[in-house]
């Protein structure tokens, strides 16, 4: 099992220009996340799904989007990039109920120029 | 509602001490407690997980944490601390509404001096 993949793992954009992050798990999880790390604030949650074709805003969800089209995959999109969204990014996933961890996938490194 | 506070930004200790990582929690319910670590440039990795019963949890590379109700309190204790310990520690609780969102503390930073 590969587990939580992400692609890319380095992206420079310029400000204005758009991009897709690309999330997937082998693992057959109904849950996935997307969150951002910056330092000193630790891991914020952007947007969740629950289920394939579900999505719901997490903390800090303006300026992205999401897409869950299948269930091992789950889409981030920067629609018009901006500096503040100069951060790392983290996809994860989990089985549903409480009980379970998250399981982390490497992280994208992004920086808006 | 939920909140998660790590009051230690960066923690030092020599190789061999013991560790202590402190974690305070903001949740109306009984919490599911999880820490995770973090290496430099990695992911994160389960430590361990609180959800009931014995308050003293055992997690993977000779950590354990207790959880005690009445200080809102989560701390994470190593005897004996290795160099390869030095990473950043996050606290988590997972809340019980749709989605099972965590929410997670700001990270504590360890070094490790020789």
């Amino acid at each position: 099992n590969a587990g939580v993949t992400q692609t890319p793992k380095f992206r420079v954009l310029k400000t204005g220009q758009s991009m897709t992050l690309l999330c997937a798990q082998d693992m057959n999880h109904e849950y996935m996340y997307w969150y951002r790390q910056d330092p000193g604030m630790g891991l914020r949650l952007i947007h969740y799904s629950v289920g394939e074709g579900t999505t719901a805003k997490g903390e800090v969800p303006d300026g992205y989007n999401v897409s869950r089209l299948k269930k091992q995959n789950f889409l981030l999109g920067l629609e018009s990039a901006a500096p503040s969204q100069t951060s790392v990014y983290f996809c994860a996933s989990s089985p549903p109920g409480v009980i379970y961890e998250q399981y982390f996938g490497p992280g994208t490194r992004l920086t808006v120029t | 509602a939920q909140s998660v506070t790590q009051p230690d930004i960066h923690i030092t200790v020599s190789e061999g001490a013991s560790l202590e990582l402190r974690c305070n929690y903001s949740y109306g319910a009984t919490p599911y407690l999880f820490w995770y670590v973090q290496s430099p440039g990695q992911g994160l990795q389960l430590l361990l997980k609180y959800f009931s019963g014995d308050t003293l949890v055992q997690g993977i590379k000779g950590f354990e944490a207790e959880f005690k109700r009445s200080q809102s309190s989560f701390n994470l204790r190593k005897p004996s601390v290795h160099w390869s310990d030095a990473a950043e520690y996050f606290c988590a609780v997972g809340a019980r509404h749709t989605g099972n969102q965590f929410y997670f503390g700001t990270g504590t930073s360890l070094t490790v001096i020789p």
